[in-house]
C-alpha cells in the first residue's frame, strides 16, 4: 500500500543551525501539508502546498520556515535558524485531488539543543 | 475559540468492552468533515474514520463507528470490543469546507489517551 515517507525519523541539531526535513508524498497526490506536534500537545497545521506554491500558512510558519517541492517526488520543510521551541514531531501529509482523508507520514522528531 | 474540543484527557477501558471518546466541534461552514486519528506510542498518525457533514448515516469502519450528532455538534468515536493494541492517543480533527479545496487543512483536538486493560 502506498505511504508517505519521511526522513530522517529523528534529528538532533544545535540551536541556530538549519535543518531540512524531507518527505516523499504518495505519488499521485496533489496537496501537501506540514504539521507539527510539540511533545504532549495537539497537532498544529503549519503550511499547505498545491500547484507548486503555498496555498495557506499558519502564524507559526514565519520567515524561518520554507517549503519546496524540488522535483516530482520530494517535499521539504526547511527551518533556517532553529530555536529550542522548534523541538517537535513534524508530520508531512498528502492528499489526492478529490478525497477525504490526508495520509500522514510517520513523522520526524526534531530535537534542538 | 476552540474549534475541536476533546474533554477527556485519559480513558480506561477493559479489554473486549466498548468505549466512547468524545469530540465536539464548532464551525459556521455548512460543509465540513470530521476525522479520527490514532497515534500509538511509536508516534505515527493512523487514519481511522471519516464523517462528512452531509452524510446521512453514521460512519463505520470495522470496530470503529462515529456517533455523529449534527445538532449537538458532536462526533464521538465508539470503539467496540477493545483490544490491547487499541491503547494509544486518539485525535479528533475537522476540515472546514468541501473537499477538493486548495487547503482543506485539518484542525486537531488535544487528544484522548486510551488505555485498554486486560
Amino acid at each position: 500500500e502506498p505511504e508517505v515517507t519521511q526522513t530522517p525519523s529523528h534529528q538532533v541539531t544545535q540551536m541556530g543551525q538549519e535543518v531540512i526535513l524531507r518527505c516523499v508524498p504518495i505519488s499521485n497526490h496533489l496537496y501537501f501539508y506540514w504539521y507539527r506536534q510539540i511533545l504532549g500537545q495537539k497537532v498544529e497545521f503549519l503550511v499547505s502546498f498545491y500547484n507548486n506554491e503555498i496555498s495557506e500558512k499558519s502564524e507559526i510558519f514565519d520567515d524561518q520556515f520554507s517549503v519546496e517541492r524540488p522535483d516530482g517526488s520530494n517535499f521539504t520543510l526547511k527551518i533556517r535558524s532553529t530555536k529550542l521551541e522548534d523541538s517537535a514531531m513534524y508530520f508531512c501529509a498528502s492528499r489526492p485531488q478529490a478525497t477525504t482523508e490526508a495520509f500522514f507520514g510517520q513523522g520526524t522528531r526534531l530535537t534542538v539543543v | 475559540a476552540q474549534k475541536i474540543t476533546q474533554t477527556q484527557p485519559g480513558m480506561f477501558v477493559q479489554e473486549k468492552e466498548a468505549v466512547t471518546l468524545d469530540c465536539t466541534y464548532d464551525t459556521s461552514d455548512p460543509s465540513y468533515g470530521l476525522f479520527w486519528y490514532k497515534q500509538p506510542s511509536s508516534g505515527e498518525m493512523i487514519f481511522l474514520i471519516y464523517q462528512g457533514s452531509y452524510d446521512q448515516q453514521n460512519a463505520t469502519e470495522g470496530r470503529y463507528s462515529l456517533n455523529f450528532q449534527k445538532a449537538r455538534k458532536s462526533a464521538n468515536l465508539v470503539i467496540s470490543a477493545s483490544q490491547l493494541g487499541d491503547s494509544a492517543m486518539y485525535f479528533c480533527a475537522m476540515r472546514e469546507g468541501g473537499y477538493g479545496g486548495a487547503t482543506n487543512k485539518l484542525i486537531f483536538g488535544t487528544g484522548t489517551l486510551l488505555a485498554v486493560q486486560p
